[in-house]
C-alpha cells in the first residue's frame, strides 16, 4: 500500500478564499482523522471518522471549517473563508481502531496571506 | 492541559549517547504509544505498549510503561544523527476516547 496521500503537499493563497484538503487513506482502515499543527498548540485533532461517518469534530475550530468522507477511500477538509490564522501544517491519519496505531500522511503546509 | 505531557522539551547530545525522554498521563489509559516526526514530514508510530505491559523493546529502543506513576519513558541506545527529530507520546485516557499527542519533545543529536 502506498500509504495515507495527501494532496496537496503545499498550498498558499489569499485570505478570503477557499482552500480543499484532500485526503486518501490506507485501503481497509474504518478510520480517518484530521490533524492541524502548529508551534504555538501542537497536534490538534480537527475531526474523526469511522466507517465514512463523522464521530467527533469538537476538534473543528469553527464554522469556517467542514470535513466529508462521501467513500471509503476519499476525505476533505474545506477551510470558507480561509484566514491568515489557519497557516498550519494539516495531517490526515487513518487507522484499524480508535486507539491502535495510526497512519500519518505528510501533510499539506498551508499559508494563507 | 495535556493529557500525556513529556519531558524534556528538548534534549542534544552527542552521537552514541543515549537518549532518554519522558511521558507523563493523568488518566488510566489502554495503551500508550511512541511516534517520532522528523521535520517536514508526517508523524510515524515507534511503539505501543499495553498497560499491562512493563517493557517493551524494538530495535534500539527501549519503552518502559510505570502505571502507578503514570510515566512512561522511550530510551533509544547509541544515538545516530538520523534520530534527530521530534518524539510524541499518545495516549488514550478513555474507553471510548481517542488518542491524545502530547506537544512533543525535539531530541537533537550531534554528529
Amino acid at each position: 500500500d502506498a500509504g495515507v496521500i495527501q494532496s496537496p503537499r503545499h498550498e498558499v493563497t489569499e485570505m478570503g478564499q477557499e482552500v480543499t484538503l484532500r485526503c486518501k487513506p490506507i485501503s481497509g482502515h474504518d478510520y480517518l482523522f484530521w490533524y492541524r499543527q502548529t508551534m504555538m498548540r501542537g497536534l490538534e485533532l480537527l475531526i474523526y471518522f469511522n466507517n465514512n461517518v463523522p464521530i467527533d469534530d469538537s476538534g473543528m475550530p469553527e464554522d469556517r471549517f467542514s470535513a466529508k468522507m462521501p467513500n471509503a477511500s476519499f476525505s476533505t477538509l474545506k477551510i470558507q473563508p480561509s484566514e491568515p490564522r489557519d497557516s498550519a501544517v494539516y495531517f490526515c491519519a487513518s487507522s484499524w481502531d480508535l486507539k491502535e496505531t495510526q497512519y500519518f500522511g505528510p501533510g499539506t503546509r498551508l499559508l494563507v496571506l | 492541559s495535556q493529557q500525556g505531557e513529556e519531558d524534556p522539551q528538548a534534549l542534544s547530545i552527542q552521537e552514541g549517547e543515549n537518549a532518554t525522554m519522558n511521558c507523563s498521563y493523568k488518566t488510566s489509559i489502554n495503551n500508550l504509544q511512541w511516534y517520532r516526526q522528523n521535520s517536514g514530514r508526517g508523524l510515524v508510530h515507534l511503539i505501543l505498549i499495553r498497560s499491562n505491559e512493563r517493557e517493551k523493546h524494538s530495535g534500539r529502543l527501549r519503552v518502559t510503561l510505570d502505571t502507578s506513576k503514570k510515566s512512561s519513558s522511550l530510551l533509544i541506545t547509541a544515538s545516530r544523527a538520523a534520530d534527530t527529530a521530534s518524539y510524541f507520546c499518545a495516549t488514550d485516557p478513555g474507553a471510548n476516547s481517542k488518542l491524545t499527542f502530547g506537544k512533543g519533545i525535539t531530541l537533537s543529536v550531534r554528529p
